[in-house]
């Protein structure tokens, strides 16, 4: 089993560009979770997919950020126009259910200039 | 603000040595997972107990569940070198899909 595969690992761009992190979950798993880390706020949900389908996007921080998931194999977030605020690194991870064991990818290490 | 805050935040030891991280929380659970982040990596799930346990072993991993305190604590025994890694708990609300983690405790162990 690959795991979670998310790309890219490393992207640096400048503010106002726009950027696009991508999520390809474990086969069979249901459940997609975006999170945001940073060393002052620690690991924070950002939106959570049930069946392909947002089920809670409270933690997004603002419509700059939006994130999508056109099957189930295939998910994108989305920030537009990125900040130097938006540095950090972004998780994806899948599971098979809701609230039981959260598997997490590599994650994508942000730089905004 | 955080679910799960662990204590303390970061511990130091020597190989051989045992390691006990604690976590506390706020509200009420269906289970509390501990998971583990080496440097620049993803977390890694180590173990989960249900809200009716009280305690779990996993190989050299020791989990405790006090749900009247709203604690928890992560024993790993005998430490190796290769333990060295962030250890975070993480928390579901009763009857909520969503994992609340903690800052973490940073452990390093010396060889």
């Amino acid at each position: 089993d690959a795991g979670v595969i998310q790309s890219p690992r490393h992207e640096v761009t400048e503010m106002g560009q726009e950027v696009t992190l991508r999520c390809k979950p474990i086969s069979g798993h249901n459940s997609l979770f975006w999170y945001r880390q940073t060393m002052m706020r620690g690991l924070e949900l950002l939106i959570y997919f049930n069946n392909n389908v947002p089920i809670d996007d409270s933690g997004m921080p603002e419509d700059r950020f939006s994130a999508k998931m056109p099957n189930a194999s295939f998910s994108t977030l989305k920030i537009q126009p990125s900040e130097p605020r938006d540095s950090a690194v972004y998780f994806c991870a899948s599971s098979l259910a809701g609230t039981e064991t959260q598997y997490f990818g590599p994650g994508t290490r942000l730089l905004v200039l | 603000s955080q679910q799960g805050e662990e204590d303390p935040q970061a511990l130091s030891i020597q190989e051989g040595e045992n390691a006990t991280m604690n976590c506390s929380y706020k509200t009420s659970i269906n289970n509390l997972q501990w998971y583990r982040q080496n440097s620049g990596r993803g977390l890694v799930h180590l173990i989960l107990i249900r809200s009716n346990e009280r305690e779990k072993h996993s190989g050299r991993l020791r989990v405790t569940l006090d749900t009247s305190k709203k604690s928890s604590s992560l024993l790993i025994t005998a430490s190796r070198a290769a333990d060295t890694a962030s250890y975070f708990c993480a928390t579901d609300g009763a009857g909520s899909y969503q994992l609340t983690f903690g800052k973490g405790t940073k452990l390093s162990v010396i060889p």
